[in-house]
């Protein structure tokens, strides 16, 4: 069975300070992994995918198949960065997502 | 650009009760899924639905669960008889294709007393 884990419910930083937010996974398989956002009282919603390889919002995240990760990063954390993220997995079968615990990021001005 | 809506944003009911979580995909979507967050918890898996039939359900979906498309807009989610246990955030979500990534609605809150 597929398993994500986000080691840290809490993460706090300083505006402009680098912040990485962990994201753990095991599956046998081939995953596709996701990072979500949730802004306060707002819907989830996607931030990144790994096959797109895109930067969002200044954050990049690089799955890494070796150590079972898919860290999100993002060189200078602003204010409007604070929101809840969610590392989600999805499997080769199935279109089911699988989600971590989530992190709370706040970044304190 | 579109998204998905769901009704009530807040629902309470008595334990024992039945309820009916609706949803609105976004409207070519063909995949349709139900997932719950109870509070503190991570966000699990529910059902996924395709083709006017459940694709894949978790565990959790069991007996007191049904969902239904009853028309060629909504998507719902029926607890038969409500638990404490039941109380979460339930969210609704889409896809058009099999590789899309989700859209999610903003969320019911469930609350059973």
């Amino acid at each position: 069975a597929q398993r994500v884990t986000q080691p840290e419910k809490l993460l706090s930083v300083f505006k402009g300070a680098p912040v990485e937010l962990k994201c753990n996974y095991s599956y046998s398989g081939s995953p596709e992994l996701f990072w979500y956002v949730q802004y306060s009282r707002q819907r989830l919603q996607l931030l990144l995918r790994h096959i797109s390889r895109e930067s969002i919002k200044g954050f990049t995240a690089d799955l890494n198949k070796g150590e079972t990760s898919f860290h999100l990063k993002k060189p200078f954390a602003q204010e409007e960065d604070s929101a809840m993220y969610y590392c989600a997995l999805k499997r080769t079968s199935g279109s089911r997502l699988t989600f971590g615990e989530g992190t709370q990021l706040t970044v304190n001005p | 650009e579109p998204e998905v809506t769901q009704t009530p944003s807040h629902q309470v009911t008595q334990m024992g009760q039945e309820v009916i979580l609706r949803c609105v995909p976004i409207s070519n979507h063909l995949y349709f899924y139900w997932y719950r967050q109870i509070l503190g918890q991570k966000v699990e898996f529910l059902v996924s639905f395709y083709n006017n039939e459940i694709s894949e359900k978790s565990e959790i979906f069991d007996d007191q669960f049904s969902v239904e498309r009853p028309d060629g807009s909504n998507f719902t989610l029926k607890i038969r008889s409500t638990k404490l246990e039941d109380s979460a955030m339930y969210f609704c979500a889409s896809i058009r294709e099999w590789s899309d990534t989700q859209y999610f609605g903003p969320g019911t809150r469930l609350t059973v007393l």
